[in-house]
């Protein structure tokens, strides 16, 4: 099992439709999880941080469940701008040092159609 | 707002040559890292340094790697005797902590072509 899977997509939606993207993770003892973005050849930015009472920040809902190991991200309201990779990444105790690491999806895929 | 900033942002190299790849972490952050993404492929960690020695690192980070902080503020990653393999796009981090947790703050990257 990938350490951190995601749907690739791509997702093609209409403006102002709610898209949802979902993330499994494998190592149960990871400590934080996170949404980034990523637009073409740019450097990924963080979107939000994933708590596990669920959080929201303007049209973006982000969930944990650490039961399922699962992490969801919504999106109300698309915009054209909106367009982009959207990368889950999870930072776990490596077995080796004990430090943390993050570790990337290979990233969700999201084209806002006008 | 700071950011980590990174040199050049286009290096073109023959195959063998070495490269070093230059980075400037956000000032008062205490974690640095370095990934590297293949075009179209998914964002691969490569090592992170902390209190000026590597804390962890991959196994694509074998001895053509190295890393250093020369001084208070620059963080490069060198790679001897590039490979053809080792194009692709390097990214600089550097890391911050609050409440959600240790967050990475990502440079605009350097995009490595190796020929």
């Amino acid at each position: 099992r990938k350490e951190v899977e995601q749907d690739p997509g791509p997702f093609n939606v209409p403006e102002g439709a709610t898209v949802a993207f979902n993330c499994t993770y494998s190592n149960s003892a990871s400590q934080s999880f996170f949404w980034y973005r990523q637009d073409c050849r740019k450097e990924p930015k963080l979107l939000m941080s994933v708590y596990s009472s669920g959080n929201e920040d303007g049209r973006f809902t982000a969930q944990l469940n650490r039961a399922s190991q699962y992490i969801s991200l919504l999106i109300r309201d698309s915009k054209l701008s909106d367009s982009a990779t959207y990368l889950c990444v999870v930072n776990s105790k490596t077995s080796t040092s004990g430090t943390y690491k993050y570790i990337f999806g290979t990233g969700t895929r999201l084209k806002v159609l006008a | 707002e700071p950011e980590v900033t990174q040199t050049p942002s286009h290096q073109v190299t023959q195959m063998g040559q070495e490269v070093i790849l230059r980075c400037v972490p956000i000032s008062n952050h205490l974690y640095f890292y370095w990934y590297r993404q293949i075009l179209g492929q998914k964002v691969e960690f490569l090592v992170s340094f902390y209190n000026n020695e590597i804390s962890e690192k991959s196994e694509i980070f074998d001895d053509q790697f190295s890393v250093e902080r020369p001084d208070g503020s620059n963080f490069t990653l060198k790679i001897r005797s590039t490979k053809l393999e080792d194009s692709a796009m390097y990214f600089c981090a550097s890391s911050d902590w609050d409440r959600g947790g240790e967050k990475l703050f990502f440079g605009s990257g350097t995009q490595l072509s190796v020929l």
